[in-house]
Parts: structure tokens; C-alpha cells; sequence
């Protein structure tokens, strides 16, 4: 079935580096995506979203791309910082009532 | 928290007991979710609702049912648990497509 995915499990990245989260999508169909942060024994956060009509988004440290050529979406997060430590995931719509998660990528920083 | 409450928070339960999981709202969104999240898998739609007493099944609904007779509750029932029904548990709410979702802060549940 249709699937998104992300290709790295752990991310570890020196504070103040930039990082960057990458995820997969199947569905050539799907025209809205979000990111999400989790922090431990919290839910989900939005962090930003994009719409399939456009390239890149940013927001305050964060920028979000896609290529709906290869079907893929990363996010990007300048000048990381202890707080950004959390998993992160993917999400991706395609006109229904449902949003399909990845699996999540754990992000550590590293003092 | 967008408005959103789950209870319990937690909840140790025996195998073969009913348990019910309670989602309120106070934003009057149409859509409510119940998603489980597990390690390597994700969060994982169980089932949805887009109004009162309008539910669908999510990609693992086998031996979960839900109840909403009103906007803001969304009850998750699990009408024999198993110990595969270990999990935490995640609420959400949405205005639909091209806006995000917001998420309860969990239940964690041991079967």
C-alpha cells in the first residue's frame, strides 16, 4: 500500500550544525505534507507544512523542501540547538480525511 | 494543546478486560482520530470520525471500536485487550486538508 517512509532511523548533529531529515513518499497523488516534532512522552508538534504547488517553505530555523519529481520532502533545521532533540516526522494528505505518517527519525544534538 | 484532552494517561490493564479511551475537545473540529504508536512503526491510523456518529476504519482497526455522540468526545474501546494492544495511544483533530493537525498528549496503555 502507499507508504511514507524516511530514510535514516538516527540522526546525531553537533549543536549550532545544521540538520537536515529526509522522508519518502509513494503516493504520487498526495498535495499536502507536514513535519512534526515529538519530544519524549509528548505528542506530536506541528513544525511546518507545505503544499504540493509549491518548492520550499521556511519558517523560524526550519525550511521544508520537496521534489515531487523523486517524491521526496526533507527538513531542514538551522543552527540546531538542545531543544531540537526529538523524533521527527512526516506526514503526507492526499484529498481525504486521513494524514499517513512515516516512521520518524530521532534527532540527537550533540553539546 | 489545541483544546485537546486524553484520558487516562495511563492505564495498566489485565488481557481480556474492556478498556475505553476517552478524546474531548474544545475547538468543534469535525474530524477526530485515534492513532497507535509503536517503535518502528509510526503512528498508525485506528480509526477516524468526521462528525457525530460517522466513524471509518484506519489501516488497524481488528479489535478496536470507537463511539462519538458528540462533537467533542471521541471514545476508543478496545472490547477484549491483548497484549498486543500495548501501545501508546494519540488523539488528534483536524479541520481537513491543507491544515494541520493537533494531537492530545497520549495514553499509554499496558495490556
Amino acid at each position: 500500500g502507499e507508504s511514507v517512509g524516511l530514510h535514516l532511523p538516527t540522526l546525531s548533529v553537533q549543536e549550532g550544525d545544521n540538520s537536515i531529515i529526509n522522508c519518502a513518499y509513494s503516493n504520487s497523488a498526495s498535495d499536502y505534507f507536514i513535519w512534526y516534532k515529538q519530544e519524549s512522552g509528548k505528542g506530536p508538534q506541528f513544525i511546518i507544512d507545505i503544499r504540493s504547488n509549491m518548492d520550499k517553505r521556511q519558517g523560524q530555523r526550519v525550511t521544508v523542501l520537496l521534489n515531487k519529481t523523486v517524491k521526496h520532502l526533507s527538513l531542514q533545521i538551522a543552527a540546531t540547538q538542545p531543544g531540537d532533540s526529538a523524533v521527527y516526522f512526516c506526514a503526507e494528505n492526499f484529498g481525504n480525511e486521513k494524514l499517513t505518517f512515516g516512521t520518524g527519525t530521532r534527532l540527537t544534538i550533540i553539546p | 494543546d489545541a483544546g485537546i484532552t486524553q484520558s487516562p494517561r495511563h492505564k495498566v490493564t489485565e488481557t481480556g478486560t474492556p478498556v475505553t479511551l476517552r478524546c474531548h475537545q474544545t475547538e468543534n473540529h469535525r474530524y477526530m482520530y485515534w492513532y497507535r504508536q509503536d517503535p518502528g512503526h509510526g503512528l498508525r491510523l485506528i480509526h477516524y470520525s468526521y462528525g457525530v456518529k460517522d466513524t471509518d476504519k484506519g489501516e488497524v482497526s481488528d479489535g478496536y471500536s470507537v463511539s462519538r455522540s458528540k462533537t467533542e468526545d471521541f471514545l476508543l474501546t478496545l472490547e477484549s485487550a491483548t497484549s498486543s494492544q500495548t501501545s501508546v495511544y494519540f488523539c488528534a483533530i483536524w479541520t481537513g486538508t491543507n491544515t494541520e493537525a493537533f494531537f492530545g498528549q497520549g495514553t499509554r496503555l499496558t495490556v
